[in-house]
């Protein structure tokens, strides 16, 4: 139980393209979720916490604008990376929390590498 | 403000021994969890182990357990017979009851030799 799925698992595009990764809760609902990005041999970097129907709350310094975020239903979160660049490139790994015993653990996705050319 | 220390930035265990990875935590709430999860190479986060601040026995699961110290406001990794799969990240975090946040170490590189 409590599995998270992220799709796509790597992305190659072209610097001014966007890129759409999705998370999804596979067996609960998930009354919150989560987005990081993490660098190389770094921790998580919270990027924004959403719940289902409302606008997501952003971690200062990270642009909205840039980064958007739906959460559309209760298992599915998505992640827009707009006109991307090449400092856009990062491993960025959503979390879900709900599901499990306990309902303050994030169980996490298994990350969207991705590269911006 | 809360806060996740990992002092060890790389552990080295023999293959069927136990380890220690070290974690402690600062926060003025007296409810919250701590959570510890393994990060292999294939950068997936693995939940491993929780631990609430109310429970009163330490929390296991398995060849995993925490040791629970609150007075000291340590939470520990302990693993058991240690196997060549279990090289990986590991990250401590925290999160207050009733917030949305979990905050995280900046994490314990662990190697298993054979």
């Amino acid at each position: 139980g409590a599995v998270v799925s992220q799709h796509p698992s790597w992305v190659i595009c072209k610097s001014g393209t966007s890129v759409k990764i999705e998370c999804r809760s596979l067996d609960f609902q998930a009354t919150t979720m989560f987005w990081y990005r993490q660098f190389p041999k770094q921790s998580l970097m919270l990027m924004a916490t959403s719940n289902e129907g409302s606008k997501a709350t952003y971690e200062q310094g990270v642009e909205k604008d840039k980064f958007l975020i739906n959460h559309a239903s209760l298992t599915l979160s998505t992640l827009t990376v707009t006109s991307a660049h090449p400092e856009d490139s990062s491993f960025y790994i959503c979390s879900a929390r709900g599901g499990g015993l306990h309902t303050d653990t994030q169980y996490f996705g298994p990350g969207t590498r991705l590269t911006v050319l | 403000a809360q806060k996740i220390t990992q002092t060890q930035p790389g552990m080295f265990v023999q293959e069927k021994e136990a380890v220690t990875l070290d974690c402690t935590y600062d926060t003025s709430d007296p409810s919250y969890g701590l959570f510890w999860y393994k990060q292999p190479s294939s950068g997936e986060m693995i939940f491993l182990i929780y631990q609430g601040s109310y429970d009163q026995q330490n929390a296991t699961e398995g060849r995993y357990s925490l040791n629970f110290q609150k007075a000291r406001k340590s939470a520990n990794l302990v693993i058991s017979a240690s196997q060549l799969g279990d090289s990986a990240m590991y990250f401590c975090a925290m999160s207050v009851t009733g917030g949305f946040k979990t905050i995280f170490g900046a994490g314990t590189r662990l190697f298993v030799k054979a």
